[in-house]
């Protein structure tokens, strides 16, 4: 079985700049999550994509938009980025969207943004 | 109003010792789920324990347990037999059913084991 994966490892870009961050769901899994982590804090939550359909968002701006293909695998993208944009991106799969009885999310390494 | 609050920026044990770490959350959500995960300096989050807001008894999971105090709003992680490998931020975080694919998470505890 092959765990959450996530691409690149780290990345450096300038203020302005578009960025595309990319994750491999969990085998079978079939919703995916993104998380924004700052240095020192805790996960915020970007936003959720269930069957290739957005199924929730965070208190995040539009310019952070996201895409899941038919093999559950997902992109985040973020536009026009900001200094305050540098964090650990983490990605997380789950079986299924909103049952809270699947109480597991098996979370990627991350991707680290850096944003000069 | 935070949904999860996490006091203990850091804390420290002594290998072989139990630790307990704080929990705290908000809801009005009758139906939610406790979730403590581990983040080693590696990035990766770590799934240990889970708690469901109609479970009559404490979660355990080998060495974790959670002392679940509902009335409280308190959930707190309890490790026995610390290990040098349990040296990582620790994150407590909630699913409410109502906002159900959402996670919150604390703002974590970095526990250090001493040898």
């Amino acid at each position: 079985e092959t765990g959450v994966t996530q691409s690149p490892t780290h990345l450096i870009k300038t203020r302005g700049q578009q960025v595309t961050l990319r994750c491999s769901s969990q085998s079978g899994h079939n919703t995916v999550s993104w998380y924004q982590q700052a240095l020192g804090q805790g996960p915020q939550f970007i936003f959720q994509y269930y069957r290739e359909e957005e199924n929730g968002r965070g208190n995040f701006p539009p310019r952070f938009s996201g895409l899941q293909f038919p093999n559950y695998s997902s992109e985040l993208n973020v536009n026009a980025l900001e200094l305050d944009d540098s964090a650990l991106y983490l990605c997380a799969s789950s079986p299924g969207g909103n049952i809270i009885s699947y109480n597991e999310q098996f979370f990627g390494p991350g991707t680290r943004l850096t944003v000069l | 109003a935070q949904k999860i609050t996490q006091t203990q920026p850091g804390m420290f044990v002594q290998e072989k010792e139990a630790v307990t770490l704080d929990c705290t959350y908000d809801t009005s959500d009758p139906s939610y789920g406790l979730f403590w995960y581990k983040q080693p300096s590696s990035g990766e989050m770590i799934f240990l324990i889970y708690q469901g807001s109609y479970d009559q008894q404490n979660a355990t999971e080998g060495r974790y347990s959670l002392n679940f105090q509902k009335a409280r709003k308190s959930a707190n992680l309890v490790i026995s037999a610390s290990q040098l490998g349990d040296s990582a931020m620790y994150f407590c975080a909630m699913r409410e059913e109502r906002t159900g694919n959402q996670f919150y998470f604390g703002t974590g505890t970095s526990l250090t084991v001493i040898p």
